[in-house]
């Protein structure tokens, strides 16, 4: 079955600054990667996905890409705020299952 | 995006009791509903993949048995713990999908048994 792995566990960035976050999955028949921000002690919301079919993807700061041969996506939030401090998690979605990487905590440092 | 309602958001049982949760999607129908598990720091763990009208398709490692899910409509999915013990404490989240590939999620229920 699918296996997504996610790093970094932990992320600290300078408020303004840049953060990255990568993932990689394991089946190429894999077609469709949503990262999902969660708040504690809500549910994940969905906050940018791609296809399979188109490698970069952008809304407004939050940009993601997609490597289908190496079979790795990323996340990338320019401009960060304190509000973008959550725990990231990537999902890869085959059939009719999304599976997800361990997650990231994001800490936006003032 | 799309809304997808999880109630109640915590509940408090005895052990040896039973519990349900209910899964509502909102605005859109659902045709798939997931159900996690997620513990404190860690991921999301599927559970169970459901469709209107059918059974759930459980992940390795889950008790069909105890964890009874229901999804009799394009709006509704419930999952009840059954007989439940201190190590189901957890927070469950549903999602629910319609005609895309998108996902939405419920806000959690956190279980906790005592």
């Amino acid at each position: 079955g699918e296996n997504v792995e996610q790093h970094p566990s932990t992320l600290s960035v300078q408020e303004g600054d840049s953060a990255v976050i990568k993932c990689t999955y394991s089946d190429s028949a894999s077609n469709y990667f949503p990262w999902y921000k969660q708040e504690l002690g809500k549910g994940p919301q969905l906050i940018i996905d791609i296809r399979s079919n188109v490698g970069e993807k952008k809304d407004q700061r939050i940009a993601v890409t997609l490597n289908k041969t190496a079979k790795h996506f990323s996340l990338h939030i320019t401009e960060t705020q304190p509000e973008d401090s959550a725990v990231y998690f990537c999902a890869a979605n085959r059939d009719d299952k999304i599976i997800f990487g361990k997650g990231t905590r994001l800490h936006i440092l003032p | 995006g799309a809304v997808v309602s999880q109630h109640p958001s915590w509940v408090i049982c005895k052990s040896g009791t039973s519990v349900k949760i209910e899964c509502r999607s909102l605005d859109f129908q659902a045709t798939t509903m997931f159900w996690y598990r997620q513990f404190p720091k860690q991921s999301l763990m599927l559970m169970a993949t459901s469709n209107e009208g059918s059974k759930a398709t459980y992940e390795q490692g889950v008790e069909k048995d105890k964890f009874l899910i229901n999804h009799a409509s394009l709006t509704l999915s419930t999952l009840t713990v059954t007989s439940a013990h201190p190590e189901d404490s957890s927070f469950y989240i549903c999602s629910a999908r319609g005609e895309g590939a998108e996902a939405f999620f419920g806000q959690g229920t956190r279980l906790t048994v005592v």
